[in-house]
């Protein structure tokens, strides 16, 4: 059974600090991910990465960036947080070449910054 | 790129009834597409998905059907329950990369006792 964590349900912070969301998967996933999900917009996708150290912008990649040391492990960073990226996160996990492609979420880590 | 539209945005059916949800893609290499459930409070989970190369298939109550001409398919519930109320997601793979998904809205489902 495959399990995607994050690092924190609820996490409230102020404007200009910098904020670190953790992932970890338990399935040696090779792809992960990380999408914000806003009411009527759907999930979009942050940045995805698809190896260790390997990262691609996905659509809404300003004010973020990611790290990918391990290969369980994908964080997500917002630089210096503002208002407008208070949201809900969701980290994903995906196996690679497999002939199911289905994507593991985390629980979610909703974001409030003040 | 891949463009996935969604609709409703909120539909709400009698318990019972069945209920209809609507998506469309532009890209017509598109060859796989998930529906995803997130219950409220709780994280996404897939529940069906179909292939370009089968038009239906079917889990149950649910029902997933593709035209690959009019570049639509649709989730299909049937004798809905309340344990249904959810909202869902469509999603259409992005032909440029090996793994990312676009994403619908989400349409709300309702369902009312």
């Amino acid at each position: 059974d495959v399990k995607v964590t994050q690092s924190s349900r609820y996490l409230v912070k102020r404007t200009g600090e910098k904020v670190f969301l953790e992932c970890v998967q338990d399935m040696d996933h090779e792809n992960m991910f990380w999408y914000r999900q806003d009411p009527g917009l759907g999930l979009r996708l942050i940045y995805f990465s698809y190896d260790v150290k390997m990262k691609e912008k996905g659509d809404i990649p300003e004010g973020y960036s990611v790290s990918r040391e391990k290969k369980e492990r994908f964080s997500l960073i917002l630089e210096s947080a503002s208002t407008n990226q208070t949201s809900m996160y969701l980290c994903a996990s995906l196996l690679a070449g497999g002939p199911v492609r289905e994507q593991f979420f985390g629980p979610g880590t909703r974001l409030t910054v003040l | 790129g891949e463009n996935v539209e969604q609709h409703p945005s909120t539909l709400s059916v009698q318990e019972g009834d069945s209920a209809v949800i609507k998506c469309t893609y532009s890209d017509s290499a598109s060859n796989y597409f998930p529906w995803y459930k997130q219950e409220l409070g709780k994280r996404p989970q897939l529940i069906i998905d179909i292939r370009s190369n089968v038009g239906e298939k079917k889990d149950q109550r649910i029902a997933v059907t593709l035209n690959k001409t009019a570049k639509h398919f649709s989730l299909h519930i049937t004798e809905t329950q309340p344990e249904d109320s959810a909202v869902y997601f469509c999603a259409a793979p992005d032909m440029d990369s090996n793994y990312q998904l676009i994403w619908g809205a989400g349409t709300k489902l309702i369902i009312k006792p």
